[in-house]
């Protein structure tokens, strides 16, 4: 059962440059995430999706966007990468709001923003 | 606004007991988690409180909820080497935001 699975694991940009991180889950969830990880802060929530069809920002949205494809994947894109962009991306999923809202990760993508 | 913190680094010795501790801000919380990430891993669940509860104990995990303080501890007993991780504090503000700590860097020496 793979999870939470997000391409590419390692990524090296120039600023100006845009990619697009990708995130797929095989749980059949509704809700897919994604965080930010930086030294001494945490994770930080970019950008979410409730269900399909839905996407709505979270903490720190700025220079982000998302689509969420299908109920399977949930893509972050950066139009014009900053070096302030530079940190380790997290996709994250789970059912949807429950008693216990418990999130599976992926294992992270790194971006550097030269 | 929602905040949670938690020390940076901790180290202990192999076979004693570890305790890394959190505090919030948000009173309404309604669960408080603990999240383990190994180097180059995403987070995966320790385990979590409702917040209408004191004490929840799992195996060599004990998670201790003083919800007047708004303090949060994870106890591991008989600390082992595989345990050395990053272990982030978290609490469900309700919907679909979940606020996590920075994270204590577990350091375990044998």
């Amino acid at each position: 059962n793979a999870g939470v699975t997000q391409t590419p694991k390692f990524q090296v940009l120039k600023t100006g440059q845009s990619m697009t991180l990708q995130c797929a889950q095989d749980m059949n969830h509704n809700s897919m995430y994604w965080y930010r990880q930086d030294p001494g802060m945490g994770l930080r929530l970019i950008y979410y999706s409730a269900s399909e069809g839905t996407t709505d920002k979270g903490e720190v949205p700025n220079g982000y966007n998302v689509s969420r494809l299908n109920k399977r994947e949930f893509s972050l894109r950066l139009e014009s990468a900053a070096p302030s962009q530079t940190s380790v991306y997290f996709c994250a999923s789970n059912p949807g709001p429950q008693l216990a809202n418990v999130l599976t990760f992926g294992a992270g993508s790194r971006l550097t923003v030269l | 606004g929602e905040d949670v913190e938690q020390s940076l680094f901790l180290s202990v010795r192999e076979g004693d007991s570890s305790v890394i501790n959190c505090t919030y801000t948000d009173s309404s919380s309604t669960y408080l988690y603990w999240y383990k990430q190994e180097p180059g891993a995403g987070l995966q669940l320790l385990t979590y409180i409702f917040s209408n509860m004191d004490m929840k104990q799992d195996q060599r995990l004990t998670v201790l909820l003083n919800k007047k303080d708004k303090h949060l501890s994870l106890r591991i007993a008989d600390t082992q080497t595989g345990d050395s991780a990053i272990y982030f504090c978290a609490e469900d503000t309700g919907g679909f935001k979940t606020i996590f700590g920075a994270g204590t860097r577990l350091f375990v020496k044998a």
